[in-house]
């Protein structure tokens, strides 16, 4: 099966920062159609699991700009510039280009 | 607009079966390329991904669970369905169902179940 890491389990930054949040998986995520199965999840408490990027680099709808995935292969990044209050959660990375499917651990972004 | 709500029996005993229930509405299963999958949480731990039923009826399963895993779908009613036997402790957690959009991501998700495996 494909693994996901994401090596840090918790970031703490201030608000109006930028920061980026890494997933490495153990091959690559490219598929034929020349796009790659990586999808990034927020999730924050009492709110439902949120997507916010597919195919490594797509916003979902009403996600907003300043969040980005960028990446390619194996190594994928989510940035989020400029840092708003209700962006403090616990992202995860997802692949779907393999059965199993599997999940990065989770990065937890918290409040310097 | 679509929205998924997942329901259980909140607490069973050890080598019972688990059945969960994905009620939706927004989409339907019957619609070429959609899918429902099921995943779970346990409290303070990260998200495994359980199985996926897509909408001509092909399934896919963790192999972790070593087959005690049935999905299906109820088109008619808008429901999918998770089983899962011979449930143990390790078996607690939130289970969530989610929509799965271009075969890509869980687009939409539920708020989760909370299931408790304990005698």
């Amino acid at each position: 099966q494909i693994t996901l890491t994401q090596q840090a389990e918790s970031l703490w930054i201030s608000p109006g920062e930028r920061v980026s949040i890494t997933c490495r998986a153990s091959q690559s995520l490219l598929y034929t159609d020349g796009k790659h199965y990586l999808s990034w999840y927020q999730q924050r408490p009492g709110q439902t699991t949120k997507a916010l990027i597919y195919h490594a680099s797509v916003r979902t709808d009403g996600v907003p700009t300043r969040f980005i995935g960028s990446g390619s292969g194996t190594e994928f990044t989510l940035s989020i510039e400029h840092v708003q209050p209700e962006d403090f959660a616990i992202y995860y990375c997802l692949q779907t280009l393999k059965s199993p499917l599997t999940f990065g651990s989770g990065t937890k972004l918290e409040i310097k | 607009q679509v929205t998924l709500k997942e329901s259980g029996p909140g607490i069973l005993q050890p080598s019972q079966t688990l059945s969960l229930t994905c009620t939706f509405s927004g989409f339907s299963l019957s619609t070429y390329g959609m899918g429902v999958g099921w995943i779970r949480q346990p409290s303070g731990k990260g998200l495994e991904w359980l199985a996926n039923i897509w909408w001509d009826d092909d399934k896919y399963y963790n192999p972790s669970l070593k087959n005690r895993l049935t999905i299906s779908k109820d088109t008619s009613n808008n429901q999918a369905f998770l089983k899962i036997t011979n449930v143990d402790t390790a078996d607690t957690a939130t289970y969530y169902c989610a929509r799965i959009y271009l075969g890509a991501l869980f687009d939409y998700w539920g708020q989760g179940v909370m299931v408790t495996v304990s005698s």
